[in-house]
């Protein structure tokens, strides 16, 4: 069965140095990838897009990759600041179709 | 300012009985889904709507109903079948359902058994 996973455990990172998490999926083959930020009581809010053909994709101060051959893709958070503290979402979806599988959420913690 | 409005913020429901979760956006998107999470598990697709009148099951819809009958709104019914029903239900709209495009959320209904 299709399975997204996404580290359990939160992610303390000091203000200022890059957070990194992982998002890997198994029997599935997305041609799309996106990354949301949810915060506590709130609904995901959309962050970036990568396609299949596309490797990396930055917007700011975040960047994302996309490794189909790994079946991974990575998501960076540069100079983090305490702002950032949030629980990361990732999704996949078929080309065509906006139906997304959503990994659970991966929380990172930025310590001032 | 343009976006998705649930309603209520938090709801009870009692025993057998149905309670309908409000979902409004002015986004002039066409399609339009309907989402659960439960702690520590990854939103899990209820119901999703491609156009006025259409809609179609998603992964759990099994307890649950919806309908569409304007474009701006997509009410979910969640109906005494639905035995567990206690979560956190998200809203989201997209322009379409047919090609990949971002989809944005409103804040949530969080249902509790009373």
């Amino acid at each position: 069965s299709q399975k997204i996973e996404q580290n359990s455990e939160a992610l303390n990172i000091q203000e200022g140095k890059t957070a990194t998490l992982t998002c890997n999926y198994t029997n599935y083959s997305p041609a799309y990838l996106q990354w949301y930020r949810q915060d506590p009581g709130r609904g995901p809010v959309f962050l970036l897009l990568i396609r299949e053909n596309e490797k990396e994709k930055r917007k700011e101060r975040l960047k994302v990759t996309f490794d189909t051959t790994l079946k991974q893709s990575l998501f960076h958070i540069t100079a983090s600041q305490p702002a950032d503290s949030a629980t990361y979402l990732c999704a996949l979806a078929h080309y065509g179709n906006n139906r997304l599988a959503f990994g659970k959420g991966n929380q990172v913690v930025v310590i001032p | 300012d343009g976006g998705i409005t649930q309603s209520p913020k938090y709801l009870f429901r009692k025993e057998g009985q149905n309670v309908t979760l409000s979902c409004e956006q002015n986004l002039n998107h066409d399609a339009m889904y309907w989402y659960r999470q439960d702690p520590g598990q990854g939103l899990r697709l209820i119901y999703y709507s491609q156009i006025v009148n259409d809609f179609q099951k998603g992964d759990i819809a099994e307890g649950y109903s919806v309908s569409r009958e304007k474009k701006e709104s997509f009410p979910l019914t969640v109906t005494s079948a639905q035995k567990n029903p206690t979560a956190f239900y998200l809203c989201a709209s997209s322009f379409s359902v047919d090609s990949n495009q971002p989809q944005h959320f409103g804040d949530g209904t969080r249902l509790s058994i009373l």
